[in-house]
């Protein structure tokens, strides 16, 4: 069955620094991996996705996620974080011929001053 | 564009009541779905559609019903409303190709359920 773990309930980062959200998942096919972001009281906003090539995926608002095979993960990091980063985010995964997207479970990050 | 649209934003339920919450996308998507997010859970899908006339069940279609007359619209109906339906529900969609289901999904803003 598919699954998506995201191994931490919230990150703490300051402003200027690097962050990394964490993600691992569990399939029995190739995936297809994706971050969303959700912003208070709004839906889900996509920033990336991962179907096949390069393992670095570039997204929205300077975020990018790396796909390792090996250690089934696909982090979601930013070089410097800002104020405004701050959201809840989700992992998720698709394998073809599933019409069903998994999601992880979130990752709430604060970004303080 | 306006994208994926979702009407009510809000609504407070009694129990026993019946409502639809209405979905409408205007990027000609194929594909549209119906989620649930409870707190601290991810997402849970409840229904889907791969077209105009087909519906299927998701993770958690009881209590929910749907209908696809037209690709834009997707309208979830609840017949009996429970406490236990209290959530926010999202719709999504996106257009997949020769079912390879690797598209992004779009979401509309949801719609936040109470139910008393």
């Amino acid at each position: 069955a598919q699954s998506v773990a995201q191994p931490e309930d919230q990150v703490n980062v300051a402003e200027g620094n690097p962050l990394t959200v964490k993600c691992t998942y569990s399939v029995s096919g190739n995936p297809y991996l994706f971050w969303y972001v959700q912003y208070p009281n709004r839906g889900l906003q996509f920033l990336l996705k991962y179907i096949t090539g390069d393992n670095l995926v570039k997204g929205s608002y300077g975020f990018e996620a790396e796909f390792n095979k090996s250690q089934t993960s696909f982090h979601l990091k930013k070089p410097s974080a800002l104020v405004s980063d701050s959201a809840l985010y989700f992992c998720a995964v698709r394998v073809t011929g599933f019409q069903k997207l998994v999601f992880g479970t979130g990752t709430r990050l604060l970004v303080s001053p | 564009n306006a994208g994926v649209t979702q009407t009510p934003k809000f609504r407070i339920l009694k129990i026993g009541q019946s409502m639809t919450l209405q979905c409408t996308q205007d990027m000609n998507h194929n594909y549209m779905y119906w989620y649930r997010q409870d707190p601290g859970m991810g997402l849970k899908l409840i229904y889907y559609s791969v077209g105009a006339g087909i519906t299927d069940k998701g993770e958690v279609p009881n209590g929910y019903n749907v209908s696809r007359s037209t690709t834009e619209d997707f309208p979830l109906r609840l017949e009996l409303a429970a406490p236990s339906q209290t959530s926010v529900y999202f719709c999504a969609s996106s257009r997949e190709i020769q079912g390879q289901t690797k598209e992004t999904q779009y979401f509309g803003p949801g719609t936040r359920l109470l139910v008393l």
